[in-house]
């Protein structure tokens, strides 16, 4: 089934250790990005990728950072997480970067740093 | 800066009609964009408007005014499965989305 996959559902870190979550789409799609969604705001843009080989910083980079060595995976990393990490992070890609193409979302991590 | 408002909760009765304002302000426009999410779950698309206007899809209806920098969601004949939040969104000069927080939805029998 076409989609977008994000592992792992949940994890609970110690703060200080590093991180890796995974998105990985099926669907061909040029654009990648990572979002986090915390309660009261709305989702705020970490980093992206328009394109594999390429990518950007959103409004929140500080603590993150990304890779797109292909066009179907775009990992994000918490080099040496903190408690403000704390969140639910979600994986989005669409078929070009702007314009009228729609954002398909994974599931999401739930991920608590202690 | 870049801003997105939406109340951020409402009722309504099922079976009845419900409207969902967004007001934005953002460095350039190229589109607004609705999504609904479950509690727990991902962001899904509903609509998209570039034109001033409404959009009608089914029971889900959405207007925009450029002008104005308002857009709202119309939601008909409600039903249970409509308890969600909303998520607006307006596309800047860049093409990123800046997101609302959302609109959380509860539906009463």
């Amino acid at each position: 089934i076409a989609g977008i996959t994000q592992a792992p559902t949940s994890q609970i870190l110690a703060a200080g250790r590093r991180m890796t979550l995974r998105c990985t789409q099926d669907m061909r799609h040029n654009a990648m990005y990572w979002y986090r969604q915390d309660l009261g705001l709305g989702l705020r843009l970490i980093h992206y990728s328009n394109t594999a080989g390429t990518t950007g910083k959103g409004e929140v980079p500080d603590g993150y950072s990304v890779s797109r060595a292909n066009t179907d995976d775009f990992p994000l990393t918490l080099a040496s997480a903190v408690p403000s990490q704390t969140s639910v992070y979600f994986c989005a890609s669409s078929r070009t970067s702007g314009g009228t193409d729609t954002q398909y979302f994974g599931p999401g991590t739930r991920l608590t740093v202690l | 800066g870049q801003n997105i408002d939406q109340p951020t909760e409402m009722t309504a009765t099922e079976g009845a009609i419900v409207q969902i304002n967004c007001t934005y302000q953002t460095s350039g426009f190229n589109g607004l964009f609705w999504y609904q999410q479950h509690a727990g779950e991902a962001p899904t698309f509903l609509s998209y408007n570039v034109l001033d206007g409404l959009e009608e899809k089914g029971r889900f209806s959405s207007f925009l005014s450029r002008s104005k920098g308002y857009s709202y969601l119309l939601l008909k004949e409600l039903q249970m499965k409509d308890s969600a939040s909303y998520l607006c969104a307006a596309e800047d000069s860049n093409y990123q989305l800046i997101w609302g927080a959302g609109t959380k939805l509860i539906i009463k029998p």
